[in-house]
């Protein structure tokens, strides 16, 4: 069964530098998302990606956050200036199309990320 | 976008059938109703979805009264691999794609 894959598992960096996730979402989907979960809080949306473009954001997903799919497999999540409250688990999901509680959304395993 | 309420939490043991209720009083006439479930430290994993009356799949049930207010998901004869958190999410093909999570149910299983 194909999957959603994301690298890497587990990230620690410090306040100030700049992360990227990525992830490699299912091959014939055409909508991307990034999801986070705060350690013990629910999981809540950033961004949706489609067509090369955000569809919809989040407020959460400020000016330090970015997202690119950089080739034909990769969609990543990039974060300019990481703080402390940056530090959750990072979800990536994707669907076949945007009708989303009717689609199925399939999620990566997460990448943990640390902020010191 | 319908706000659900589920119980916090729910404790079961192995071989018990398990049902989770949610409640969705205002759920609009094109909302369709998604139960997913999280494992920790995992992504969240579509577990089964229904519009109305009950939807059956190799992993559990939905029960949709008429009045479409409530769902209940039902999972068979659950085992302790079954401990997660369960999600149930209402809304409709208008929304721009993002999944709105609550806190869910966190069912544990014990031996």
């Amino acid at each position: 069964e194909p999957e959603v894959t994301q690298t890497p598992s587990h990230q620690v960096t410090q306040m100030g530098q700049e992360v990227i996730l990525r992830c490699v979402p299912i091959s014939n989907h055409l909508y991307f998302y990034w999801y986070r979960q705060i350690l013990g809080q629910k999981v809540e949306f950033l961004v949706s990606f489609y067509n090369n473009e955000i569809s919809e954001k989040s407020e959460i997903f400020d000016d330090q956050f970015s997202v690119e799919r950089p080739d034909g497999s990769n969609f990543t999540l990039k974060i300019r200036s990481t703080k402390l409250e940056d530090s959750a688990m990072y979800f990536c999901a994707s669907s076949r199309r945007l009708a989303e509680y009717q689609e199925t959304q399939y999620f990566g395993p997460g990448t943990r990320l640390l902020v010191l | 976008l319908a706000k659900t309420t589920q119980p916090i939490s729910m404790d079961s043991y192995e071989g018990q059938e398990v049902n989770i209720t949610c409640s969705h009083n205002n759920i609009a006439t094109n909302d369709y109703i998604t139960w997913y479930q999280q494992f920790p430290s995992q992504g969240p994993r579509f577990i089964i979805q229904g519009y109305k009356t009950k939807v059956t799949n190799e992993v559990a049930s939905l029960f949709i009264p008429a009045d479409r207010k409530s769902s209940t998901l039902s999972l068979p004869r659950v085992s302790l691999s079954d401990t997660a958190v369960y999600y149930c999410l209402v809304g409709d093909e208008g929304s721009q794609g993002n999944l709105i999570f609550g806190k869910g149910t966190k069912l544990s299983v014990k031996p």
